[in-house]
Formats: C-alpha cells, structure tokens, sequence
C-alpha cells in the first residue's frame, strides 16, 4: 500500500535562511509523488509534482523539491524563507490504481522574522 | 473560473441530524473527492468518484454517502451526524491525463454537538 511519513510536526527557520520540510514514501512501483500548501482557513494549493525525469522538480512560490530514490525521499526546499511562506504543508503519493491521493499528516512551517 | 467550490462554508449540526455538502468544480474534470481534515491525521479520504454516475469508497467512508448525478456536482451526505464527524471536509477534482494534481475546494466546517 502506499503511503507518506512527515517527521516533523513543526519546523521553524529564521526570515532568510533556507528551509526542508522532510518526506518519505513507500510505494510499489513508480512513485507520483505531490507537495501541497494549506493557509489558515483556505484549501490546499498544489506547489510541485514529480512524475518522472529530473529528480529536482521546481514549483510554486520558489519552492523545489529534490526525489530520491535510494532513500525514498521527497523534501521540500526553499533557498531563502519568506514569513509569508508560514503554512501547513503535506506531501501526498498518488495511489498507482486510482487517481487518489495518500497525504501526510502535515507540517507547520514557521518562519520567524 | 470558479475552481473547486463547497457550500456551506460552516455549519453546526445536533447529533443524529442529517445534512448535505456540496461541491461544485467548472473546470470539466473527471475526478471529484470528499476528504475531511482533522488535526494531526492530515486528510483523509472518504469517497470519490471517476465519473458521472458512479462513486467509491475511500478510507474512511462509514456514516457519509455520497451522489453524483452530474459531472459538475459532488455531494456529501450525513444521514444521522454524530460528534466524531466534527471535521473540516474539503472536496477536491482532477481531469483526465497525466496530470494528477487535485484542485481544492476552501472547506467547510462542521461541528456536531
């Protein structure tokens, strides 16, 4: 079955410095794996996606995120943190029968001025 | 476009009432969703559908069911509410292809006392 872990509940990172927002998946097969952003009292907005091809996959908002295979991983990245950039973030996996989504449970980004 | 649309916004049920949300997407997809929120568990699944006319079970899917006469149209129904559906539901869609990513609805909060 597929799945996504999120370790950390809670990152916070000075304005300015670079910030990671971990993930790792199991799945079977290929793994189409997603990076969503939830705001206070909003839906989820879809950063980045990678399917397949370069392992460093560029998004929304200066967001990236960089796949690896051999450690299953799918971290979020952001050169320079922006206090607007404070949010609930989920990593999903796609269910390789369906066009469903498996989410993390989510990690709160703060960034501190 | 709309996007993803969800009325109501908030609500406040007694247990064993009933009541039905609706989602609403004018981007022509294939794929709609029924997810709820609730805090430290990320979102959970808890019925789609592939098409107009038909729907599926998803993770969670005890106590919710769910139509979709039109392709438009996704709605969510509580027939007798109980506390432990207090939640936020977020309704989501997606179109055909190799895209993947779902759009989301902005929610709505529900609370059963």
């Amino acid at each position: 079955a597929q799945s996504v872990a999120q370790p950390e509940d809670q990152v916070n990172v000075a304005e300015g410095n670079p910030l990671t927002v971990k993930c790792t998946y199991s799945v079977s097969g290929n793994p189409y794996l997603f990076w969503y952003v939830q705001y206070p009292n909003r839906g989820l907005q879809f950063l980045l996606k990678y399917i397949t091809g370069d392992n460093l996959v560029k998004g929304s908002y200066g967001f990236e995120a960089e796949f690896n295979k051999s450690q299953t991983s799918f971290h979020l990245k952001k050169p320079s943190a922006l206090v607007s950039d404070s949010a609930l973030y989920f990593c999903a996996v796609r269910d390789t029968g369906a066009n469903n989504l498996f989410f993390g449970t989510g990690t709160r980004l703060t960034v501190i001025p | 476009n709309a996007g993803v649309t969800q009325t109501p916004k908030f609500r406040v049920l007694k247990t064993g009432q009933s009541m039905t949300l609706l989602c609403a997407q004018d981007m022509n997809h294939e794929y709609m969703y029924w997810y709820r929120q609730d805090p430290g568990m990320g979102l959970r699944l808890i019925h789609y559908s592939v098409g107009e006319g038909t729907t599926a079970k998803g993770e969670v899917p005890d106590g919710y069911n769910v139509s979709r006469l039109k392709k438009q149209n996704f709605l969510l129904g509580l027939e007798s509410a109980a506390p432990s559906q207090t939640s936020v539901y977020f309704c989501a869609s997606t179109g055909q292809g190799r895209s993947y990513e779902q759009y989301f609805g902005p929610g709505t909060r529900l609370t059963v006392t």
